[in-house]
């Protein structure tokens, strides 16, 4: 089955920097791979998400990056403030019609002020 | 509007208790998910509703039984837990042509 490795498990950046989160995945059938926030007592919020058949999507101070060859995608936060603090999970899945997401084990982000 | 619903927030319940979860969209979305999230883990599958039918079960234990009563609610009945068994419980919800999941706030569950 899908596997889904996400790196760094912990980030510390200073306020107003960049911050860049890697995920690989292992199913080359794989073709939607969501970012989603968690807070504290939160559930898990969609912040972007990109389709196998696009290469870069921006929303803003938010992109994410998808190399289908290497199979890795990559979450990029610019301008980063301290309400950007949470973990963030990517995710990979393949298919619709009630579809199966696979999660990355999580990345702590800490923006220092 | 994208929210799910989710009661109650906190749940401590005994072994031996039945209890359940609750869980409700407005959004007229047709797939339903449960998912079990332990601290400092990422989220794990346990169910989908495709259509109110149960398409994936996730090899869940028997002491979990779901229901989905109709195209808005999920529930998550439970009966004879085990301590380990605590955690937060997120529901969440798609269209069945989109991939994308809305997750509502979750159930902390505690069983002592």
């Amino acid at each position: 089955g899908e596997n889904v490795e996400q790196h760094p498990s912990t980030l510390s950046v200073q306020e107003g920097d960049s911050a860049v989160i890697k995920c690989t995945y292992s199913d080359s059938a794989s073709n939607y791979f969501p970012w989603y926030k968690q807070e504290l007592g939160k559930g898990p919020q969609l912040i972007i998400d990109i389709r196998s058949n696009v290469g870069e999507k921006k929303d803003q101070r938010i992109a994410v990056t998808l190399n289908k060859t290497a199979k890795h995608f990559s979450l990029h936060i610019t301008e980063t403030q301290p309400e950007d603090s949470a973990v963030y999970f990517c995710a990979a899945s393949k298919s619709r019609n009630g579809n199966k997401l696979v999660f990355g084990a999580g990345t702590i982000l800490r923006v220092k002020s | 509007d994208t929210e799910v619903t989710q009661t109650p927030k906190h749940l401590v319940m005994g072994m031996t208790n039945k209890k359940s979860l609750k869980c409700e969209q407005h959004m007229g979305h047709r797939a339903m998910y449960w998912y079990k999230q332990k601290a400092k883990k990422p989220p794990e599958l346990m169910f989908v509703y495709s259509y109110e039918k149960l398409s994936i079960n996730e090899s869940v234990p028997s002491r979990f039984s779901p229901e989905c009563p109709n195209s808005s609610l999920l529930n998550l009945h439970l009966h004879a837990l085990q301590p380990e068994d605590s955690a937060l419980y997120l529901c969440a919800s798609s269209q069945l042509s989109e991939e994308t999941q809305y997750f509502g706030p979750g159930t902390r569950l505690l069983v002592l």
